[in-house]
């Protein structure tokens, strides 16, 4: 079956680059179409997408934090990692990571999130 | 940036009773929309995609409606797990955006 999970840091302080981690069974990204996605939601509040890999090794970003985002992937792995770097506190959320295809975008399956706190 | 708003912000109904969300898109997105539903600390779970499609394991008492700005998720009649948050999402423009999300709370 598809599972998802993120790992990284749960507490970076301001300026740090956080790195996370979603490592995922049940497909691969070397299948054509597939596409790991990493979205956030601060707490209590709505969920924001942030980036998105596919098998072909395109990369999208949401646009308000393109300069500070990058994703990679370790197909061998089964891993997608995502940077950010210049981090602030208003960064305070929990981080997803969920799958998708290519041309569908919808989101099927989903880690359990992490939640990473920016504080000093 | 497709700017998706969600109404009512909370919705307030008894196990039983029909609920009506509604998504409103700032442009014409054909029948492109999803809709996830959210329980207190967990992921959203997908319900609904392109606009009136069940997806995998979703009660037929979940159905979705509505093309180019207007959309709509309807529960036929609550059971007393649908109490949660539900957001829709655009998927045709980058970037991917998703509405504010309504909450449906017990009465």
């Amino acid at each position: 079956q598809v599972t998802l999970r993120e790992s990284g840091p749960a507490l970076v302080k301001p300026t740090q680059t956080l790195t996370l981690t979603c490592t995922f069974s049940g497909f691969s990204l070397n299948t054509g179409g597939m596409c790991v996605s990493w979205l956030r939601q601060p707490p209590g509040k709505a969920l924001e997408w942030l980036a998105l890999i596919n098998w072909d090794d395109d990369k999208y970003y949401t646009t308000s934090l393109k300069t500070r985002l990058t994703i990679s992937k370790d197909t061998s792995k089964n891993q997608v990692v995502l940077t950010m770097t210049n981090m602030d506190p208003v960064d305070t959320a929990t981080y997803f990571c969920a799958r998708t295809f290519y041309g569908d975008f919808y989101f099927d399956y989903w880690g359990q999130g992490t939640l990473v706190t920016v504080s000093s | 940036e497709i700017v998706l708003t969600q109404s009512p912000a909370t919705l307030s109904l008894s196990p039983g009773e029909r609920a009506t969300l509604s998504c409103r898109t700032s442009q014409s997105i054909s029948n492109l929309l999803a809709w996830y539903q959210q329980k207190p600390g967990r992921a959203p779970r997908l319900l609904i995609y392109d606009a009136s499609t069940r997806a995998t394991g979703i009660p037929a008492r979940f159905s979705g409606s509505g093309s180019g700005t207007d959309f709509t998720l309807t529960i036929s009649s609550l059971e007393p797990e649908d109490f949660a948050v539900y957001y829709c999402q655009q998927r045709p423009d980058w970037p991917i955006t998703f509405g504010q999300g309504t909450r449906l709370e017990i009465k």
